[in-house]
């Protein structure tokens, strides 16, 4: 079973560019998050989607930070403009449910603001 | 609001045993868990405890005492792989945002030595 795929890996950008991460939840899993992991501290949460409702964006920044999830599978977060702030690791992750117990998290994107 | 506290470095010898632990305060809470992430890499979910006590998966403990909002996971048998950081997250449920969050620890960075 494919696990969660983020892309891309890396991504360095100068301030005040766009950027934009992608996360591919298992299969079958309709709860997905976005987390925002900084250099020795816990993932934070940014979103939280039931299949294609944002049902928790209270984390999430909104002036620059946008999320979707057109069809309830694949996600998509979106910075504009960057700030040297928003480096950080950007996860994704995904649970069968709300009421999962075990979230299953990709590998990360690594941002780096410069 | 939701804190959690544990340590921040833990140093065992290979072979030994190591108890993190992880203390809480949080309202609306539902159980907590357990991640591990090496560096560079994705979270991974290592157990769940709802109920007080103890469970043990292979090498793995982990306890809960809801009274004193602490826990701590065991890890024996050491093993140099064990060497990662490793996170406690308090599940809770807020009636505005939907079901449940995790919140995370800012984590415990393990160093197992020969």
């Amino acid at each position: 079973e494919a696990g969660v795929v983020q892309s891309p890996r890396y991504k360095i950008i100068e301030k005040k560019q766009p950027v934009a991460f992608w996360c591919n939840p298992i299969s079958g899993h309709n709860t997905l998050y976005w987390y925002l992991q900084n250099l020795g501290q816990g993932p934070e949460l940014l979103i939280r989607y039931e299949n294609e409702e944002a049902v928790d964006d209270s984390q999430l920044p909104k002036d620059r930070f946008s999320a979707e999830r057109l069809k309830g599978v694949d996600s998509t977060l979106k910075i504009q403009p960057a700030e040297l702030g928003d480096s950080a690791v950007y996860l994704c992750a995904s649970s069968l449910s709300a009421a999962g117990t075990e979230q299953f998290f990709g590998p990360g994107t690594r941002l780096t603001v410069l | 609001g939701q804190s959690l506290e544990q340590p921040s470095e833990v140093t065992a010898v290979e072979g030994a045993i190591v108890q993190i632990n992880c203390t809480y305060q949080t309202s609306g809470f539902y159980g907590l868990s357990w991640y591990q992430q090496h560096d560079g890499g994705a979270p991974t979910f290592l157990s769940y405890n709802a109920l007080d006590g103890l469970e043990e998966t292979g090498r793995f403990s982990s306890f809960l005492s809801r009274s004193d909002s602490y826990g701590y996971l065991l890890l024996q048998e050491l093993q140099m792989k064990d060497s990662a950081s490793y996170f406690c997250a308090v599940r809770a449920g807020y009636s505005g945002a939907g079901s449940y969050q995790l919140t995370f620890g800012k984590g415990t960075k393990l160093s197992v030595i020969p």
